[in-house]
């Protein structure tokens, strides 16, 4: 399983476009890159995934540049409500690999 | 369409005693899979179960188990409870390994 480095935590103001970077230089070639959100006491809740290139979809974009060892998830004009937990995942979604989180990245936003 | 389910939302347990933690799954799902999130770290897979069997199991004791029924809704049993499984127990559903959703979680508290 592909190991993922995220930072700890982040600070942004409110309106700011975020952006939060993971490693990951094992990434296998079947591997996706997933990110998660979770809120206190809720369960992750899926964002985006892609597996290279660029990802865009209505709450977010997902950057994966050539060579897959690294991933940019970039959420434009924060809100309160993005002050959350963001996870990284990386996996090939087979029945071999399951769903492994890090510790994710605390991101809050400031008014 | 209902999400994923799950029952109790908090219960405190005695060191030493059994639990049941109850999940029903996403309408259309067969897969769950069971994860332990301690305060302040990221959820930790236990064990997922397809076709009421135990597919794949993470770095848990044998005192976690777990039983899937007909209706794909499942159970997550944990005996002689020890102050360290105070957690969040999060309960996944997902179409084999497709389209993973979180419930709620039920909050363990073990005194």
């Amino acid at each position: 399983l592909a190991k993922t480095t995220q930072p700890i935590s982040m600070d942004s103001y409110e309106g700011q476009e975020v952006n939060i970077t993971c490693s990951h230089n094992n990434i296998a070639t079947n591997d996706y890159i997933t990110w998660y959100q979770q809120f206190p006491s809720q369960g992750p809740r899926f964002i985006i995934q892609g597996y290279k290139t660029k990802v865009t979809n209505e709450v977010a974009s997902l950057f994966i540049p050539a060579d897959r060892k690294s991933s940019t998830l970039s959420l434009p004009r924060v809100s309160l409500s993005d002050t959350a937990v963001y996870y990284c995942l990386v996996g090939d979604g087979t029945g071999a690999n399951n769903l492994f989180f890090g510790t994710g990245t605390r991101l809050t936003v400031i008014p | 369409d209902a999400g994923v389910t799950q029952s109790p939302t908090h219960l405190i347990k005695t060191r030493g005693q059994q639990v049941t933690l109850r999940c029903s799954p996403k309408s259309g799902h067969d897969t769950v899979s069971w994860y332990q999130q301690a305060l302040g770290q990221g959820p930790q897979f236990i064990f997922q179960y397809y076709e009421e069997e135990e597919r794949q199991r993470g770095n848990f004791p044998d005192r976690f188990s777990g039983h899937q029924f007909p209706n794909y809704s499942s159970e997550l049993n944990v005996n002689a409870l020890l102050l360290g499984d105070s957690a969040l127990y999060l309960c996944a559903s997902s179409f084999g390994e497709v389209g993973y959703t979180f419930g709620s979680g039920t909050r363990l508290t073990v005194v």
